[in-house]
């Protein structure tokens, strides 16, 4: 199972969009709903920012949204905050109790 | 408050064995399945296992399984993973997660290296 990829790298201002890729197959992102996305910052452990595509977790602000068409995912950051600056990752269900991270894409407010 | 505490990260051989350990606490331990997440050092997150509720089925990612092996005691709330014929390429952070990956533990590091 390959990896789901996701651009390396994006960035924003503060108050602007970003929108993060993830780009999977019709075996995982394409086939079901169970689309997260999560947040990690240096040296911390990851946190779930959306689930099954579009919900999103109690305490997650809502500027977080995820979305899906065909074969790839998208989480945007409506209104970028200093503290949105860090690492996120899209993961996928793929079948067979199996799941599938993305590569990971840095966030960077400029 | 959900906790999830690792344990049991070392430096260890190629070709050695490693037990870690995921401590649960503030919920019902036995009514979710469990998962295990590993990252090597700057690269990104690997699904590596998983295991239902009762721990009557598991799961093993093709590149730890034959290796690795998940169980769980429900009776103490703990998460275990046995780790065998380790690889410099298994090192990294061990994270254990609960079953949709809603919390995550700080993690244990594993180093592989002689």
């Amino acid at each position: 199972q390959s990896a789901l990829t996701q651009p390396p790298s994006a960035s924003g201002s503060p108050g602007q969009p970003v929108t993060i890729s993830c780009s999977g197959t019709s075996s995982d992102v394409g086939a079901y709903t169970y689309v997260s996305w999560y947040q990690q910052h240096p040296g911390k452990a990851p946190k779930l920012m959306i689930y099954e595509v579009n919900k999103r977790p109690s305490g997650v602000p809502d500027r977080f949204s995820g979305s899906k068409s065909g074969n790839t995912a998208s989480l945007t950051v409506s209104g970028l905050q200093a503290e949105d600056e860090a690492d996120y990752y899209c993961s996928s269900y793929a079948g067979s109790n199996n799941y599938v991270f993305g590569t990971g894409t840095k966030v960077t407010v400029l | 408050e959900v906790q999830l505490v690792e344990s049991g990260g070392d430096l260890v051989q190629p070709g050695g064995s490693l037990k870690l350990s995921c401590a649960a606490s503030g919920f019902t331990f036995d009514s979710y399945g469990m998962k295990w997440v590993r990252q090597a050092p700057g690269k990104g997150l690997e699904y590596v296992s998983a295991i239902s509720k009762n721990g009557d089925t598991t799961f093993h990612a093709n590149s730890v399984r034959g290796r690795f092996t998940i169980s769980r005691d429900n009776s103490k709330n703990m998460l275990f993973l046995q780790m065998g014929s380790l690889r410099p390429d298994d090192m990294g952070v061990y994270y254990c997660a609960t079953e949709g990956f809603d919390f995550w533990g700080p993690g244990t590091m594993v180093t592989v290296s002689s």
